[in-house]
């Protein structure tokens, strides 16, 4: 069975604080690993990693994964009130039928003035 | 685009009684599915579609039917609501059956079982 840990659970910080997310997975066959952002209501989507040490970035965000260690990181520079949000990650693999999404328990980033 | 739309979006009902959450998309989309969130958990599949008239389970499908007669629709229905049916409800669709397309998610449908 796939497994996606996220830490921490929850986070509070300052605006202008750097933030560090971490996402570590089990999965049989791994395809992929994505990124949202949900705040109140439906998540949306950040970002979607395949292949290890390609960063992907958006703005303020990036995020890397490593394959070999099983693990990725979302991180969030200079934050802002507005990246008060849950990050969920999910990873899909290739065992699963058009490849299911397992999502870990997500963090809760709460951003103070 | 509307995207994908759920209705309704809070609904609180008695334990036995039956429903059917909405779920429908404009997108064009094959891949559909549909999640719970409990607080402080991720999204947990319930069930899933790959295309019209192809379902199958997640990974907390007892409880839940589904039904892909179109490519559009994709109701959720509670044979007898319990109380630990208590949750948020998400559908979602995705491009394609294929691993590599991200997916659009719904606003969810807030459901209360007493």
């Amino acid at each position: 069975e796939d497994k996606v840990v996220q830490s921490p659970l929850s986070l509070v910080v300052h605006e202008g604080d750097t933030v560090t997310l971490n996402c570590s997975y089990e999965v049989t066959n791994f395809r992929s690993l994505l990124w949202y952002k949900q705040e109140k209501k439906a998540p949306t989507f950040l970002f979607m990693l395949t292949s290890s040490g390609i960063e992907k970035k958006s703005g303020r965000l990036s995020s890397i994964l490593d394959k070999k260690e099983l693990f990725s990181i979302l991180n969030i520079t200079a934050t802002q009130t507005g990246d008060s949000a849950v990050y969920l990650c999910a990873v899909r693999d290739y065992n699963t039928n058009a490849g299911k999404s397992t999502f870990g328990d997500g963090t809760t980033l709460t951003v103070k003035p | 685009n509307a995207g994908v739309t759920q209705t309704p979006k809070f609904q609180v009902l008695k334990t036995g009684q039956s429903m059917t959450l909405q779920c429908a998309q404009d997108m064009n989309h094959e891949y559909m599915s549909w999640y719970r969130q409990d607080p402080g958990m991720g999204l947990r599949l319930i069930h899933y579609s790959v295309g019209a008239g192809i379902t199958d389970q997640g990974e907390v499908p007892n409880g839940y039917n589904v039904s892909r007669s179109t490519t559009e629709d994709f109701p959720l229905r509670l044979l007898s609501a319990a109380p630990s049916q208590t949750s948020v409800y998400f559908c979602a669709s995705r491009l394609t059956g294929g691993w590599d397309t991200e997916a659009f998610f719904g606003q969810g449908t807030r459901l209360t079982v007493v």
